[in-house]
């Protein structure tokens, strides 16, 4: 079965850091790219960041280019998203995702939280 | 960026009745390679996104037949034949054509 476990979200104050963390199941991690998503409170999807299967390829939306840095360990089948300069408009729920072969994001994570305040 | 816009932005729908979504791209969403990768997801109360359908039709596996998608260019639409009890949550759709990927600002289903 296909799992992907998210965790380290938590309050930070504005300007603070936080790392997040993806534990991957299931399946060959190896292979896949991953995805990060969020969702801010009673808001919509916005995908935030993505890493190629061997680490040598990162993408990431404006909004936190220079910010966030996304990074994997495939011997721990696990990805990162270390965040940096974080602002009240990065608070949301933190999806990791698995990105298939045709450009989407066929398996999801439960998501973590990240709030960002004083 | 492409923009998705979705309409309407919530459906009140009865028991058993067809509901239909509008999904519509600032850009048309055919890829150089010929493929369209427009995706639906289902989102209920207090869970993560499912995915419902991809490039357009595709269901995934395990997604009752009375959810379809069709659509081309810019236009695309998610339908629901009969509307169940458990259909109730919010349907996004996305874009994987074009970086960044995009997604709808979601269409919110409930019952009448």
């Amino acid at each position: 079965e296909v799992q992907l476990v998210e965790s380290g979200g938590g309050l930070v104050q504005p300007g603070g850091s936080l790392r997040l963390s993806c534990a991957a199941s299931g399946f060959t991690f190896s292979i896949y790219w991953i995805s990060w998503v969020r969702q801010a409170p009673g808001r919509g999807l916005e995908w935030v960041a993505n890493i190629k299967e061997d680490g040598s390829e990162k993408y990431y939306v404006d909004s936190v280019k220079g910010r966030f840095t996304i990074s994997r360990d495939n011997a721990k089948n696990s990805v990162y998203l270390q965040m940096s300069s974080l602002r009240a408009d990065d608070t949301a729920v933190y999806y990791c995702a698995r990105e298939d072969d045709f450009n989407t994001f066929d398996y999801w994570g439960q998501g973590t939280l990240v709030t960002v305040s004083s | 960026d492409v923009v998705m816009t979705q309409s309407p932005l919530s459906l009140p729908v009865t028991l058993g009745q067809p509901a239909s979504i509008s999904c519509r791209s600032s850009q048309s969403l055919v890829h150089s390679d010929g493929n369209t990768y427009l995706n639906w997801f289902q989102q209920r109360p207090g869970h993560s996104p499912r995915r419902l359908i991809y490039r357009v039709s595709t269901r995934d596996s395990g997604v009752p037949d009375r959810f379809s998608g069709s659509g081309s260019g810019t236009d695309y639409t998610l339908k629901i034949s009969r509307v169940e009890a458990e259909d109730v949550g919010v349907y996004y759709c996305m874009q994987g054509t074009h970086w960044p990927r995009t997604f709808g600002r979601g269409t919110k289903v409930e019952i009448k």
